[in-house]
């Protein structure tokens, strides 16, 4: 089964710094671009990071560059966001997302995670 | 960074067909995706390339787009269809997505 299980979230002061995980199974990690994307209490989502492949590259909404590091271990199966200098407006439900552009469905996110709460405050 | 707008809401009865809008410049380059989000759990992709349908999503969703207006239509609505859905695009150049800001559709 293709599956996406995201960890590490919980409650961080402002300033604080927070690393999230996500363990990927049921497909070749390796092959494929990874994303963040959060999603604030009771409002939509937003796309926050993509790494491609090899984690050469790197994209960031916004609101998070330079404070978010999205990163890979294709060996241990698992992508990362390290969360630094965290705000306020940061708290919501982080997903990590499959691209599936190798899957044949283009720039959709084909499939999700969980999603796991990070909540700034004080 | 470009914008995707969206009703807020549509309601229908079961049976009924349910149109969900979702406008943006970039809609007339790029293709549509529209994701169903239950309550309390993670979005699932429902259409993709504007017009095509995920192996498992049933028939009754269907996509399409004209300018920069694409439309989700779910034909014979039914209880389980009660969700936020999304539109997502995405600038490859820019390396930016987007989504829509959500509609939440009811089954009265």
């Amino acid at each position: 089964e293709v599956q996406l299980v995201e960890s590490g979230g919980g409650l961080v002061q402002p300033g604080g710094s927070l690393r999230l995980s996500c363990e990927a199974s049921g497909f070749t990690l390796s092959s494929f671009w990874m994303s963040w994307v959060r999603q604030a209490p009771g409002k939509g989502l937003e796309w926050v990071a993509n790494i491609n492949q090899g984690g050469s590259e790197k994209y960031y909404v916004d609101s998070v560059e330079g404070r978010f590091t999205v990163s890979r271990d294709n060996g241990l199966h698992s992508v990362y966001l390290q969360m630094n200098s965290l705000r306020v407006e940061d708290t919501a439900v982080y997903f990590c997302a499959r691209w599936g552009y190798n899957s044949g469905y283009g720039d959709a996110f084909d499939i999700w995670g969980q999603g796991t709460m990070v909540t700034v405050s004080s | 960074s470009y914008e995707l707008t969206q009703p807020s809401s549509v309601s229908v009865s079961p049976g009924q067909t349910a149109r969900i809008t979702c406008s943006g410049d970039a809609l007339s380059k790029q293709y549509a995706y529209w994701y169903q989000q239950r309550a309390g759990r993670a979005p699932v992709l429902v259409i993709y390339k504007d017009t095509e349908r995920p192996s498992g999503i049933p028939e009754r969703f269907s996509g399409s787009g004209s300018g920069t207006t694409v439309t989700l239509t779910i034909s014979g609505v039914q209880a389980e269809d009660e969700a936020a859905y999304y539109c997502q695009s995405a600038d490859t150049t820019d390396n930016y997505w987007a989504f829509g800001g959500g509609t939440k559709l009811t089954v009265l």
